[in-house]
């Protein structure tokens, strides 16, 4: 079964900690991404890797940090400096730019910092 | 840069009703436009896209939106409402040399009542 995996599904964090979120996907997809929800302001994106190896800043990076080491996994760190961490935070990938290949979404992971 | 507004931020519905559900974009040229749909707690599905040719497009599960460039809208129906369409709808744009970057709109929550 093709598709994205995010883990956990909840996560609780002492605020100062960092944490890592988990993001793999089996589609064989090169592009991935990290996405922020919070209510009423729709998604913003926070990382974006087009390729192995390569990612981008999105709209919201600072506080965050990723890496891109293998084709299959992004896993997305939320260190200490994000002043507002707790989110749901989706990841998604796509065959190449989304605007050709569609963006398909993992199920979220919801960051609650105490 | 292209930005996103979903007007509604929750609609009710009776079930067999039409639902029509409101996006404007703001882009110079011509955008990539988008509808997902999110089930509580889950990650997003792509409902359809627009990017040129005809302006009423067809989509999964029954939907379709219609592009107006004179309004800058892009605006997603569907004939009648089945009770599974209970959801956060949430309307996208991006642009050809935007490196792989969506802007979404704050979405709109439908309700569905018996």
């Amino acid at each position: 079964d093709g598709g994205i995996t995010q883990s956990p599904k909840y996560l609780f964090r002492k605020e100062g900690q960092n944490v890592t979120l988990s993001c793999e996907q089996n589609l064989n997809h090169d592009a991935m991404y990290w996405y922020r929800q919070d209510p009423g302001q729709g998604l913003r994106l926070i990382y974006y890797s087009q390729i192995v190896n390569d990612f981008q800043k999105g709209d919201i990076a600072e506080g965050y940090s990723v890496s891109r080491e293998k084709k299959e996994s992004f896993p997305l760190t939320v260190t200490s400096a994000q002043k507002n961490p707790t989110a749901f935070y989706l990841c998604a990938s796509s065959m190449g730019d989304p605007m050709d290949n569609e963006q398909f979404f993992g199920p979220g992971t919801r960051l609650t910092v105490l | 840069a292209q930005s996103v507004t979903q007007p509604d931020i929750h609609i009710t519905v009776s079930e067999g009703a039409s639902l029509e559900l409101r996006c404007n974009y703001s882009y110079g040229a011509t955008p990539y436009l988008f509808w997902y749909v999110q089930s509580p707690g889950q990650g997003l599905q792509l409902l359809l896209k627009y990017f040129s040719g005809d302006t009423l497009v067809q989509g999964i599960k029954g939907f379709e939106a219609e592009f107006k460039r004179s309004q800058s809208s892009f605006n997603l129906r569907k004939p009648s409402v089945h009770w599974s369409d209970a959801a956060e709808y949430f309307c996208a744009v991006g642009a050809i040399h935007s490196d792989y970057k969506l802007s979404f709109g704050a979405g709109t929550t439908v309700t569905v009542r018996a």
